[in-house]
């Protein structure tokens, strides 16, 4: 149990498809975070959330839509998805402060797309 | 980006210590150094950091060189739950400066 929870732990999509992942976390962190991990590369981060707001968007493409809604929770929107986006969705939580505090990632989503 | 350099793979025999090296050259004075590990279908798990002294947990103990270019991980006494890919990092304040490089795959040999 790592504290943040990811559901679904596994989703196959078609490309036309619409789909959300989920994030959640009880940690009393007030950062959240979206990385993609692709087989052979390294952790690719998406998408930060400080105090509910984007402070970091790395140039994802737009088919992929983060949402905040509050602090524990945090949504990634899917919506005409490509084969290449295949991978492992990991979501991780912080408390953001001085002094980097760790980050800590869920058990992730593994995606497929059809 | 904040690069590190990791060899890709390492082995180590059980209930042996295991050093994991690390060569951060371009960190910057005020970048902490992380250490972070993913077991198989697992995220990745927070082992250890650092600034400028060596850090001692229940899990590792981190010595960093004094001139801060390189760091070394250390698990006191190897187990087979210890197999995984480990990731050295630096970054400076607020997490989202944090790169992942490809890590150090470690096999323990039983």
């Amino acid at each position: 149990e790592t504290g943040v929870t990811q559901t679904p732990r596994h989703l196959v999509m078609g490309m036309t498809n619409k789909k959300s992942l989920k994030c959640e976390q009880h940690l009393g962190h007030n950062a959240m975070y979206w990385y993609k991990q692709s087989a052979k590369k390294p952790l690719e981060l998406m998408f930060v959330y400080s105090l509910e707001e984007r402070v970091e968007n790395n140039s994802v493409p737009s088919r992929f839509s983060p949402e905040c809604p509050n602090s524990s929770h945090l949504f990634l929107h899917l919506h005409t998805l490509q084969p290449e986006d295949s991978a492992l969705y990991l979501c991780a939580s912080s408390r953001r402060n001085r002094g980097d505090l760790p980050l800590h990632f869920g058990n992730g989503t593994r995606l497929t797309v059809t | 980006d904040a690069k590190t350099t990791q060899p890709n793979s390492m082995e180590s025999n059980e209930e042996e210590p295991v050093h994991l090296p690390c060569n951060h050259s371009t960190i910057s004075g005020t970048d902490y150094i992380h250490w972070y590990r993913q077991l198989p279908s697992q995220g990745p798990e927070y082992v250890i950091h650092g600034l400028t002294s060596n850090v001692n947990n229940r899990m590792a103990s981190l010595a960093i060189a004094e001139d801060r270019k390189s760091s070394t991980l250390i698990l006191h006494r190897a187990t087979l739950r210890d197999a995984a890919v480990y990731y050295c990092i630096h970054g400076g304040f607020g997490n989202e400066k944090l790169t992942f490089g490809t890590g150090t795959r470690l096999t323990i040999i039983p």
